[in-house]
């Protein structure tokens, strides 16, 4: 099993420009989550997913949209990219079930600069 | 205040060492607190539960002190592998699916032959 995945790697855009980050997991988990981590601030919520059908806004989603395409995969879009984007972005998943807590599982971080 | 706070380090030490990190949480209504695992430019892994009767895995020991709201690490003879940073979580609250998670920004270890 491949676990969580991101695509791209690593990305450069200008500041205005637009793009989608997108995650993949293999474990049939319903819950899904995008974050960011700055230096000196920690990851930090952007939007997560608690099943398909559904998405809801974390601790920093201005500048962010989201879609939860199927059970497997969850994209993150930057509709005009600015310099204050500029971080490392993680799709995590795991499973769910109210009251219980599941691990998350996180996948290998997508490296944006925006000049 | 910050809703999880850590000593960023780094914390240098010998190989064979025992090293102890602490962390402290804001919000007395939390229920669940974890510690992960970063390597440099990887992603966090879970590397323990942290329960309130204390629990223990091989070198690795947490601890949960709610009325003082900090929870603690402890690592006894340190590998050269055990060098990453430590990343306190905090679960606020089990929410009906979907367990959205508070880390803290991190201790660094450095493990020095």
């Amino acid at each position: 099993n491949a676990g969580v995945t991101q695509t791209p790697k690593f990305q450069v855009l200008k500041t205005g420009q637009s793009m989608t980050l997108q995650c993949a997991q293999d474990m049939n988990h319903n819950s899904m989550y995008w974050y960011r981590q700055d230096p000196g601030m920690g990851l930090r919520l952007i939007y997560y997913s608690a099943s398909e059908g559904t998405t809801d806004k974390g601790e920093v989603p201005n500048g962010y949209n989201v879609s939860r395409l199927n059970k497997r995969e969850f994209s993150l879009r930057l509709e005009s990219a600015a310099p204050s984007q500029t971080s490392v972005y993680f799709c995590a998943s795991s499973s769910s079930r109210t009251g219980v807590f599941y691990e998350q599982y996180f996948g290998p971080g997508t490296r944006l600069t925006v000049t | 205040r910050k809703e999880v706070e850590q000593d960023p380090g780094p914390f240098n030490v010998p190989e064979g060492a025992t090293v102890a990190f602490n962390c402290t949480y804001s919000n007395s209504a939390s229920q669940s607190f974890f510690w992960y695992r970063q390597d440099c430019r990887k992603e966090p892994k879970l590397l323990m539960s942290v329960y309130s009767s204390g629990n223990e895995d091989g070198r690795f020991t947490a601890q949960l002190n709610r009325a003082s709201q900090y929870i603690s690490l402890l690592i006894r003879d340190s590998k050269l592998s055990d060098s990453a940073t430590y990343l306190c979580v905090v679960n606020p609250w089990l929410t009906g699916g979907g367990n959205k998670l508070t880390f803290g920004t991190g201790t660094q270890l450095k493990v020095e032959l």
